[in-house]
């Protein structure tokens, strides 16, 4: 099984739906991210959480929520999609600072 | 604040040429800096990492790259491209502070030719 699982792989959507990505991990890792990729734009950070009861916005984190539900589970919630967030999404993880990120295999999304 | 850029969004090389991708940041802190690898409809991928040890890093799949301080550079070369090496690479750098987030570059796409 992989360290860091998102859910679902690939999600179409219509415009203003709410809609919730899903990420567990089996690092133990306290840290927790939300990126997102766009083509010429890299990664993009949303969100990120150093622990159960700490949350932090990243630098694009408008139109964007997340739930950190347990030390091994980070979801994010887009409330009411629009198109211009049709993007891939990674959820990430790391040890202490200073340590590589363990990246999930992403989730496509795409809003209509 | 740190930052990183990398030159050139697409690289082309021809199999078995010497692969030169191109990283410089900037950072106020000692950086910590890594490269990172995404194949087709895949996560990132560690391929190396240096954290003040030794200037060359040498990673998986025969890349490494080397830190030069005075250029604020951390360049990845592989001797000999193979087809499996199409893909994209993204240089990172730790953010200063005590959230030490990782700061991507833009990413280069390489491309390798039979």
């Amino acid at each position: 099984d992989a360290d860091v699982t998102q859910t679902p792989r690939n999600r179409i959507t219509k415009t203003g739906k709410r809609i919730m990505l899903e990420c567990s991990q089996t690092k133990g890792h306290d840290r927790m991210y939300w990126y997102r990729q766009d083509p010429g734009l890299g990664l993009r950070l949303i969100y990120y959480s150093f622990d159960v009861k700490d949350i932090n916005k990243g630098e694009i984190s408008d139109g964007y929520s997340v739930s950190r539900q347990a030390q091994a589970k980070f979801s994010l919630s887009l409330e009411s999609a629009i198109p211009n967030q049709t993007a891939l999404y990674f959820c990430a993880t790391r040890g202490q600072p200073g340590t590589e990120a363990f990246f999930g295999q992403g989730t496509r999304l795409t809003v209509v | 604040a740190q930052s990183v850029t990398q030159l050139g969004s697409h690289v082309s090389v021809s199999e078995g040429a010497l692969v030169l991708l191109r990283c410089n940041y900037s950072s106020s802190v000692p950086p910590y800096l890594f490269w990172y690898v995404q194949y087709p409809n895949q996560g990132l991928q560690l391929l190396l990492k240096y954290t003040s040890a030794a200037t060359l890093v040498k990673g998986i799949n025969d890349f490494e790259a080397e830190f030069k301080k005075s250029e604020t550079s951390f360049h990845l070369t592989k001797p000999s491209a193979h087809m499996s090496d199409a893909a994209e690479y993204f240089c990172a750098v730790r953010e200063g502070g005590s959230q030490g987030n990782l700061i991507f570059g833009k990413g280069t796409k390489l491309s390798v030719k039979p």
